[in-house]
């Protein structure tokens, strides 16, 4: 069965740093890309990164390009997202996916909260 | 972006046909995708590429449109199925989602 689990979230000052993690478990990590998705408090979803199954290729929505990572340690099974200069409008929940060549979000984790606020 | 315009809210009565729609500002060929998410759960994948049912949905569920124009069915609906509807297309960059349209059961 896969398994996502996400962690890492909580609150955090606007222009701090945070570090969410995914493990993965019940299929061979290494041989798939993963991403996120995240969901703004009673709003609908966003794509946010994508990860190719190597770690050698990265895409980011424009809202985070150069504030956001998204790694991988295909040894652990673990997927990453660092987050620097946090805003208020990055407030959500923070998916953890698997996302499929054609482009759709197959497996989800159970999401993690991430607050940004004062 | 490619916007997705999904109706905010329906209503209908256990064992009724109700279709949902997806509009998208360009055409997105048939890579729309459709997702079921339940209060306080993930959301789940039902419907890849336009019209193909993913693995362990119940058949009650359907998709069809090509272009710009989807709809998800689901006939006959059942109480299990109050939830609210996500449309995604993963034909342009970047990859967007419709803001859901919620199905409560009257």
């Amino acid at each position: 069965e896969v398994q996502l689990v996400e962690s890492g979230g909580g609150l955090v000052q606007p222009g701090r740093s945070m570090k969410l993690s995914c493990a993965a478990s019940g299929f061979t990590f290494s041989n798939y890309g993963m991403a996120w998705v995240r969901q703004a408090p009673t709003k609908g979803l966003e794509w946010v990164a994508t990860i190719s199954y190597d770690g050698s290729s990265t895409y980011y929505r424009d809202s985070v390009k150069g504030r956001f990572t998204i790694s991988r340690d295909n040894a652990k099974s673990t997927l990453y997202l660092q987050m620097n200069s946090l805003r208020s409008e990055d407030t959500a929940t923070y998916y953890c996916t698997t996302p499929i060549p054609t482009g759709y979000f197959d497996y989800w984790g159970q999401g993690v909260m991430v607050t940004v606020s004062s | 972006d490619t916007v997705l315009t999904q109706s905010p809210a329906l209503a209908v009565s256990p064992g009724e046909r109700v279709s949902i729609s997806c509009r998208a500002s360009e055409g997105v060929n048939s890579y729309m995708h459709w997702y079921q998410q339940k209060p306080g759960q993930q959301p789940k994948l039902l419907i890849y590429k336009a019209s193909n049912l993913a693995s362990g949905v119940p058949a009650r569920f359907s998709g069809s449109g090509s272009g710009t124009d989807f709809t998800l069915t689901i006939d006959p609906v059942e109480a299990d199925d109050t939830a609210t509807y996500f449309c995604q297309q993963s034909w342009n960059d970047p990859y967007t989602f419709g803001a859901g349209t919620k199905l409560e059961l009257k």
